[in-house]
């Protein structure tokens, strides 16, 4: 069974630009998290999907956005891209909100 | 904010000794995971226990947890190189629409 797949692996952008991230699940599992793990911050909650709905937010500013798919999926778009947004973006999934989260490989993201 | 605290931060031991890691939370929890991670890669998640265990097995590796002082500990025994990674403790919410929140890790260095 495939595990948690995200992409793309590496991307690299610019100042001001705009970005948009993908994640699919586990299959069967309804819920999709963001995580942002910039260097020496640790990993730090960036959103959190269930069943289509935006349940819970991290203390982000409004240009970090997402959605979640029917089937599932997920987008990370973040826009007017900051230098300080260079980081490792982990998506994970799980059942629902009180069981194993299960992470993909991340996507890094270098601002430029 | 980290609900979650690891100590030490950085742990550097010989192939075939053990490894002890702490995590140390604020809240009331469901649940408390453990996560490997390597070079900056996805999370491997190594084990789960609920706030009714007391203590979890898997492989070489043992979890107690003590809810009263609102802390856990990870056991890896026989240490091998390719343990070296960055070891996070994760604790699940109690209720609500609260998320899995992540220490900022222990570091282990094994050396052949």
């Amino acid at each position: 069974e495939a595990g948690v797949t995200q992409s793309p692996t590496h991307l690299i952008k610019t100042r001001g630009q705009q970005v948009t991230l993908r994640c699919s699940p586990i299959s069967g599992h309804t819920s999709v998290y963001w995580y942002q793990q910039a260097l020496g911050l640790g990993l730090q909650f960036l959103l959190w999907y269930d069943e289509g709905e935006e349940r819970n937010r991290g203390n982000f500013p409004p240009r970090f956005s997402g959605r979640q798919f029917p089937n599932y999926s997920s987008e990370l778009n973040v826009n007017a891209l900051e230098l300080e947004d260079s980081a490792l973006y982990l998506c994970a999934s799980s059942l629902e909100g009180r069981t194993e989260a299960f992470f993909g490989q991340g996507t890094r993201l270098t601002v430029v | 904010s980290q609900q979650g605290e690891e100590d030490p931060q950085a742990l550097s031991i010989q192939e075939g000794e053990n490894a002890t890691m702490n995590c140390s939370y604020k809240t009331s929890i469901n649940n408390l995971q453990w996560y490997r991670q390597n070079s900056g890669r996805g999370l491997v998640h190594l084990i789960l226990i609920r706030s009714n265990e007391r203590e979890k097995h898997s492989g070489r590796l043992r979890v107690t947890l003590d809810t009263s002082k609102k802390s856990s500990s990870l056991l890896i025994t026989a240490s091998r190189a390719a343990d070296t990674a960055s070891y996070f403790c994760a604790t699940g919410p109690n209720s609500g629409y609260s998320t899995l929140t992540f220490g900022k890790g222990t570091m282990l260095l094994v050396s052949p």
